[in-house]
Formats: structure tokens, C-alpha cells, sequence
């Protein structure tokens, strides 16, 4: 089943806490991007990746990294989180080609204390 | 302005009524147009996809881009309850590689039986 797979599903953390999370494609998309949700607000783009070994910032980028060694796998570093970090974050994937038809993850709810 | 508006709701229809839906945008070289449909605690899901102008129609759903008035539509017939969700506007340029997809706030709808 082609799919877009995170984890955890679910994360609770203090500040300063260094967390990753994972995410992984089996679609052999080369782009790849992280967003966050938050009320009000709707999606955000983080950051993306248009294939191995290059990404680039999104809209809100601040806080975060992102590493892309494999095809696959594109997983979210927070290495310092903090409160305004909290949010629902969604992982995507689409081929680069034939447009901009984002597959997403089931999402990762991160609540930082 | 923002670049994409949609009315958050809350939108409560009967079982059986037909539903509309809305945004409107200001960047007129945005070329892709897509529906995605949000369940409670689930990853957005593409519904519906239109390249540029026209109707699209998909079993009970209809989408309609108007790009004179920069206005796109979502229609479903028939409503049921487990249409019941929030329903996410997106759209981008055309051939542009790792443009962002720019994503409304999300209508909510409630279908009761």
C-alpha cells in the first residue's frame, strides 16, 4: 500500500529536549516536505526536500532541521524545542513531476511543556 | 489580502443537502487546484483536482474553478455524515518545483442523519 508513514504518533516533551521525527515514503517521490497545523493558522510549510542531499526552507523554518540521506526519508530535528513548538505536524510526499499532489502522513501531535 | 481565504465555518447541514464550499485567492498564477478532505485526528486526503480553469465532477463531488474571479468551488450532493470533516483548499503555480502548496484554513463540516 503506497503510503506516507510517521513517527510517533503522538509526543509529549519538555523544552530543550532534543526530538526527531520520522517520516518515510514507499512511493519513490523525490519531494518531500514538513508542515505544521495549527489552529487559525492552517498548514505551514517547514521545510522540503526536492531529492537526496538538497532542501530548503519553507515558510517557517526557525527551530527546525531537516536531514534527506536516502530517498525515503525526510525526518524532523527539533534540537531544542520549545512551548510555540506544540503543534499537529504533517510529513508529505509527491513525485516532481504531474503537479503538486501531496500525499500526507497520518500526523504527529507534539506537545512541548 | 491573504493569498487564500476560506470561511473556517462551522457548517452544519442535513443528511441529504447539498453543500458548498469556498475559497478565493489573489495570486493569479496559481494554475493547480485541489480539494483535501481532513478527518478528525487523520492526515489530509486529496479529493478533488483541477488544472486550471473548469468543472471537474467525481461521484457526488463537484469542483469548479473560476480563475477570472479567483474563485474556486467545492460542491457535494447528497450529503452524508461521513462527509463530515474539514475540508482543506490548496493550490500552486504551474512548473514551479518546490513551490509550496498555499492551503486555505479549512472549512469544518457537520452532515447530521
Amino acid at each position: 500500500e503506497a503510503q506516507v508513514t510517521q513517527n510517533p504518533r503522538y509526543l509529549i516533551t519538555v523544552t530543550g529536549k532534543k526530538l526527531t521525527v520520522t517520516c518515510s515514503q514507499n512511493m519513490n517521490h523525490e519531494y518531500m516536505s514538513w508542515y505544521r497545523q495549527d489552529p487559525g493558522l492552517g498548514l505551514r510549510q517547514i521545510y522540503y526536500s526536492m531529492n537526496v542531499e538538497v532542501t530548503d526552507k519553507g515558510d517557517v523554518p526557525e527551530g527546525y532541521k531537516v536531514s534527506r540521506k536516502e530517498k525515503r526519508n525526510f525526518p524532523l530535528i527539533l534540537e531544542s524545542p520549545s512551548p510555540n513548538q506544540t503543534s499537529l505536524y504533517f510529513c508529505a510526499s509527491r513525485p516532481l513531476a504531474g503537479g503538486d499532489i501531496q500525499y500526507f502522513g497520518a500526523g504527529t501531535r507534539l506537545s512541548v511543556l | 489580502q491573504k493569498e487564500v481565504e476560506q470561511d473556517p465555518g462551522p457548517l452544519s447541514v442535513p443528511e441529504g443537502a447539498i453543500v458548498s464550499l469556498n475559497c478565493t485567492y489573489s495570486n493569479s498564477a496559481f494554475q493547480y487546484f485541489m480539494w483535501y478532505r481532513q478527518y478528525s485526528r487523520k492526515g489530509p486526503e486529496l479529493l478533488m483536482y483541477t488544472y486550471s480553469s473548469g468543472n471537474k465532477e467525481d461521484g457526488r463531488f463537484t469542483a469548479q474553478v473560476d480563475k477570472s474571479s479567483k474563485y474556486i468551488s467545492l460542491f457535494i450532493r447528497d450529503s452524508q455524515p461521513s462527509d463530515s470533516a474539514t475540508y482543506l483548499c490548496a493550490m500552486s503555480p504551474a512548473n514551479q518545483a518546490g513551490t509550496a502548496l498555499i492551503f486555505g484554513k479549512g472549512t469544518t463540516l457537520s452532515v447530521s442523519s
